[in-house]
């Protein structure tokens, strides 16, 4: 079954401690990015990937880090996660830019 | 730079009414894509259509068609005869620059009432 996953799929932390959440798709799409949900704010980017070893920043890139080591796998990195971080993150692919792209089940995550 | 808007916060419906979620976007290119997601109470984004800046036919799938005008620069989705399942937010979104990254407006939140 094509899909993006995600894990955790919710996570409570405290203020500094690093954490990773992990993004998988099986449909060798080049294009992957992490986004932010928030009340009122819609979707934002995070970053973006559009193929290995290639990523870039989006809207709000600050606090975040995101690697792209493999295809497959583009994991969101905080390494020192702040309250204002608290949010619903999705993870989403497509094959490559300006096609439909595939969602995560989403990551919602609270930072004390 | 690219952007989309969303006017429309919520919309609240009793259930076989039509309705109409306004997309407006903004863009240079004369190239780009547009796109409708769903996100149902359930969390997850379900993409429902893409169209790009040369087709401004619109197309209707069941109860749902799009309106694309590029004269006025919208991409509105209307929903016909709603039914309580089709609660839920719906986000557009724009592709453009050359990059084709794309962007999304706030989300429109529609509720429908039995």
């Amino acid at each position: 079954e094509a899909q993006v996953t995600q894990n955790p799929r919710y996570l409570i932390t405290v203020t500094g401690k690093k954490l990773t959440v992990t993004c998988s798709q099986n449909m060798n799409h080049e294009y992957m990015s992490w986004y932010r949900q928030d009340p009122g704010l819609g979707l934002r980017q995070i970053y973006y990937s559009m193929n290995v070893e290639v990523t870039d920043k989006g809207d709000v890139p600050e606090g975040y880090k995101v690697s792209r080591k493999e295809k497959r796998n583009f994991p969101l990195i905080l390494e020192s996660p702040s309250p204002n971080q608290t949010s619903l993150y999705f993870c989403a692919s497509s094959l490559v830019t300006g096609q439909a792209q595939y969602f995560g089940p989403g990551t919602r995550l609270t930072v004390l | 730079a690219q952007k989309v808007t969303q006017a429309q916060t919520e919309i609240s419906v009793v259930e076989k009414e039509d309705v109409t979620l306004d997309c407006v976007y903004e863009t240079r290119d004369t190239t780009y894509y547009l796109f409708w997601y769903k996100q149902p109470p359930s969390g997850e984004l379900v993409f429902l259509i893409r169209r790009n800046s040369f087709d401004e036919q619109n197309e209707i799938s069941g109860r749902y068609s799009w309106n694309f005008q590029k004269s006025t620069s919208s991409f509105n989705f209307t929903i016909t005869a709603s039914q309580v399942v089709d609660s839920a937010v719906y986000f557009c979104a724009l592709a453009s620059g050359g990059s084709y990254i794309p962007t999304f407006g706030r989300g429109t939140s529609l509720i429908v009432h039995p």
